[in-house]
């Protein structure tokens, strides 16, 4: 199955500040099946990307995908106090389905 | 607006059997696929199964087959995970899920807010 490796595990930044997020694949995962959730606790995740690039209905435009093959990136133009949370990575191209560990994003 | 709402998770001793169930409303439900994911205390996010909206075909990780069985009722807006054969490593809160329509292999759009299973002696 497919490994996705994110890093950092966790982040510490504060409001206004730009976040990276990165997921590496242990082998190419094309872009249209790849996506990017926010989970808070207590709450299931919820979708900010798929296709690698496309934002899910609702989703504040700060928040942007990139990448293809092996290397994903979610980045957070301006932080907002809710967008601390973690995050986790997904690919759902090649079966089993299968997510990242997920990175902390904290207030710092 | 969408909600899928889960129940049945309960504490159970290993060898044990649960079922859980998700009541869907706010879309229309024969027309989606329809996933379980779980996430052990503390953990990432692990699939379990799912079930196609169309055909009605079923998929299991190789760590629940055979003991998971996934099942719809299209007439009652409710998927079903029945699970058998319970183990310490199968304590996890149960997702229930909605995948997108996007005409292939699709993201999961919707999520629950999950039930609690703790197999345990």
């Amino acid at each position: 199955e497919i490994v996705l490796t994110q890093s950092p595990g966790t982040l510490s930044l504060s409001p206004g500040e730009r976040a990276t997020l990165s997921c590496r694949a242990s082998q190419s995962v094309s872009s249209t099946y790849f996506a990017w959730y926010q989970q808070k606790p207590g709450q299931g995740p919820r979708l900010l990307i798929y296709a690698a690039s496309s934002r899910a209905t609702g989703i504040p435009d700060r928040f942007s995908g990139s990448g293809s093959g092996t290397d994903f990136t979610l980045t957070i133009s301006r932080l907002e106090p809710e967008d601390f949370a973690v995050y986790y990575c997904h690919q759902y191209g090649i079966p089993p389905r299968t997510f990242g560990q997920g990175t902390n994003l904290e207030i710092k | 607006e969408v909600q899928l709402v889960e129940s049945g998770g309960d504490l159970i001793q290993p060898g044990g059997s649960l079922r859980l169930s998700c009541t869907a409303s706010g879309f229309s439900f024969n027309t989606y696929g329809l996933t379980w994911v779980r996430q052990a205390p503390g953990k990432g996010l692990e699939w379990v199964s799912s079930v196609s909206g169309k055909t009605g075909r079923t998929y299991y990780a190789d760590s629940v087959r055979g003991r998971f069985t996934i099942s719809r009722d299209n007439s009652k807006n409710t998927l079903y995970l029945q699970m058998n054969s319970l183990r310490v490593e199968d304590s996890a809160i149960y997702y229930c899920a909605r995948f997108m329509h996007c005409g292939g292999d699709c993201p999961i759009d919707y999520w629950g807010q999950g039930t609690l299973v703790t197999v345990s002696s």
